[in-house]
This record gives structure tokens, C-alpha cells and sequence, in this order.
């Protein structure tokens, strides 16, 4: 299996500041990475596909990088929705695991 | 607007049955792969495998493969997720999602999920 580790697990943010998580592949990956956000009680939703690939509808503040197994989501400037659990996934070969988890919190 | 709309919350004994559903609407319900996704208290989500429903074509993770099936009806486009003996271990949040066409395996609509309660 193609494991993911994000980093860093959690981090305090306040509204307006620039924010980046990272994800790392346990092997090359390509560009096969997505990335989720979820709120508590919700579902994940997709924001980025394909590495960099915005979502319909997701906002032009959040961005994605990366290629081979180093990857990263950026928000420009965090916003009050923003707050919540950020997730990748490897898509590059089955099954397409998940990382542990980003938890934006507020500062 | 594309929905998957899941079955309600099931509490359940260890060693009953169970079968969940996910009913897909604004689209084209055989064109999409559908997946089912594990999410335990306080975890990050896992794949459990995916189904075309354009011919039921099943791909499990090997983690899941054996302990739940993956269903579909198309004439009703529906999916389904079933276990014949349920553990404990079992309780979570199991989510469908709808796998874009992009290729890339990314899960571009999700079900609002059903909860999984299983105790003795």
C-alpha cells in the first residue's frame, strides 16, 4: 500500500493568515493526489484533484502543489469557513488511502 | 444537482446483518463508479473499494475484502454496502461517494453518511 502522512497534524490559525499543509507519499505518486475538507458531522468534500485541479465551486483561495511524493495545500487567506479537518489521498494505486488528518484550528 | 442519499442510522447486536443503502439522483447513476468509505470515531477516512454500476465490477480493499459486500440496483440506482455478521469493531460512519471521471480516483460528491452502531 501507498501510505500518506500529512504534517503538521493540527495548527492554530487566525482568520486572514496564510496557511500550508503538507503530504508526503511513501512512494511516487505522480500527480495522483487529492485533497478534502471536513467539518464536524459532515461529509469530506472534495477541494483538489489531480494535484492541483480546483474542484467546481471551491474557492480560489485554497490551491494545491506538488508532484512525486511531496505535496501541498495552501490557503491564501484563511476564512471563518475554513476552519476544519484537511485531508489527502493518494489515487495513484489501489487502495487510495488517506493521510492522518490537518486540523485547522482557530488561534 | 447530483445527491446520494444514505439510509438512516442502524443499531445493531454483534453477529446480526445488516445492509445499507445510497440512492445517486441528478445524474447518470451507471456512469460513475460509486466507493464506500470507513470513517471510525475520531479517525481519517479508509477505502473500503468501489462498484461500477454499470455492471457491478467490484474492487475491494484488501483490509475489507471478505467481511463486507458492495451491491448495486440499477433500475432503482441504488448501491449498497452489506455485512453478514457484524463485529463491534464495526461501529463507524460509512459514507458513499460518487468517483469523478477525471481519472483520478477523487470522490467528488459524498452521501451524508450513515452511523453504524454495534454493541452487545
Amino acid at each position: 500500500d501507498i501510505h500518506m502522512t500529512q504534517s503538521p497534524s493540527s495548527l492554530s490559525a487566525s482568520v486572514g493568515d496564510r496557511v500550508t499543509i503538507t503530504c508526503r507519499a511513501s512512494q511516487n505518486i505522480d500527480r495522483h493526489l487529492n485533497w478534502y475538507q471536513q467539518k464536524p458531522g459532515k461529509a469530506p468534500k472534495l477541494l483538489i484533484y489531480a494535484a492541483s485541479n480546483l474542484h467546481t465551486g471551491v474557492p480560489s483561495r485554497f490551491s494545491g502543489s506538488g508532484s512525486g511524493t511531496d505535496f501541498t495545500l495552501t490557503i491564501s487567506s484563511l476564512q471563518p469557513e475554513d476552519f476544519a479537518t484537511y485531508y489527502c489521498q493518494q489515487s495513484y494505486r489501489v487502495p487510495p488511502l488517506f493521510g492522518g488528518g490537518t486540523k485547522v484550528e482557530t488561534k | 444537482e447530483v445527491q446520494l442519499l444514505q439510509s438512516g442510522a442502524e443499531v445493531k447486536k454483534p453477529g446480526e446483518s445488516l445492509r445499507i443503502s445510497c440512492a445517486g439522483s441528478g445524474y447518470r447513476f451507471t456512469r460513475y463508479w460509486i466507493a464506500w468509505v470507513r470513517q471510525m470515531p475520531g479517525q481519517g477516512p479508509e477505502w473500503m473499494g468501489s462498484i461500477d454500476p454499470s455492471d457491478s465490477y467490484t474492487s475491494y480493499n484488501p483490509s475489507f475484502q471478505g467481511h463486507v459486500t458492495m451491491s448495486i440496483d440499477k433500475s432503482i440506482s441504488s448501491a449498497y454496502l452489506q455485512w453478514s455478521s457484524l463485529k463491534a469493531s464495526d461501529t463507524a460512519m460509512y459514507y458513499c461517494a460518487r468517483l469523478s471521471v477525471s481519472g483520478n480516483s477523487d470522490l467528488d460528491y459524498w452521501g451524508q453518511g450513515t452511523l453504524v452502531t454495534v454493541s452487545s
